[in-house]
């Protein structure tokens, strides 16, 4: 699977949006960009992935660039409950394969203030 | 609550014992995954599971191992446990293993003294 960079961290204001960067420059063309989150040693939470298409759902958005290489996640409005370490994953689709592990890297903490 | 269950949600044991930790998965999901999260490795695939039969092994130790049962539940058997196992153990679940989506559970904090 690729590897992604992310910030170590980010600081947002409650209620702006939150735009989380990350470079995926050795992306190939069947894998996917996948985003989780952590709060605080809880159960990391699925929030949206994408293969090349921009993608909403009622948690985020994601914006992948053309090419590939970097992908944003964005949270509208975020709140203080937003505040989590987000993780940007690649994952790979291997026909006929058994590994379908998610590789998690340290992710961007994402602080939102009031 | 992604409707992953995990039990117990703390265990404090000593070192060379050994314990179980429990996953459910979500209702129809039948592949299960372990990851391991410490201080200093981070969340670390261990150990995927699919319909009761291994599918993978990440960085799972040799005194560690795991089963799914019939009923699609999993344990995860730690071993001859030492300090450095100290961790939280999340499970999550899929649909399959090609379903995109894996959905955690809340994890079990380990605490070896």
């Amino acid at each position: 699977d690729a590897k992604t960079t992310q910030p170590p961290s980010m600081d947002c204001a409650e209620g702006r949006a939150a735009n989380l960067p990350c470079n995926h420059s050795t992306i190939s063309g069947n894998e996917y960009v996948y985003w989780y989150r952590q709060i605080h040693s809880q159960g990391p939470q699925y929030i949206i992935h994408g293969l090349k298409n921009n993608e909403t759902n009622e948690m985020a958005s994601l914006i992948i660039t053309e090419d590939r290489k970097s992908s944003t996640l964005i949270l509208p409005h975020a709140t203080l409950r937003d505040t989590a370490v987000y993780y940007c994953i690649v994952r790979g689709w291997q026909s006929g394969g058994s590994n379908y592990k998610l590789t998690f890297g340290k992710g961007t903490l994402l602080t939102v203030n009031p | 609550d992604s409707g992953v269950t995990q039990t117990p949600k703390h265990l404090i044991t000593a070192t060379g014992q050994r314990v179980t930790l429990r996953c459910s998965p979500r209702s129809g999901d039948l592949s299960v995954y372990w990851y391991q999260q410490s201080l200093d490795q981070g969340l670390q695939f261990l150990i995927q599971y699919y319909n009761g039969e291994e599918r993978a092994k990440g960085n799972i130790l040799e005194r560690f191992s795991a089963q799914q049962f019939p009923d699609l539940h999993s344990e995860l058997n730690l071993s001859s446990l030492e300090l450095g196992d100290s961790a939280l153990y999340f499970c999550a679940s899929s649909v399959d293993p090609r379903q995109e989506t894996q959905y955690f559970g809340p994890g079990t904090r380990l605490l070896v003294l």
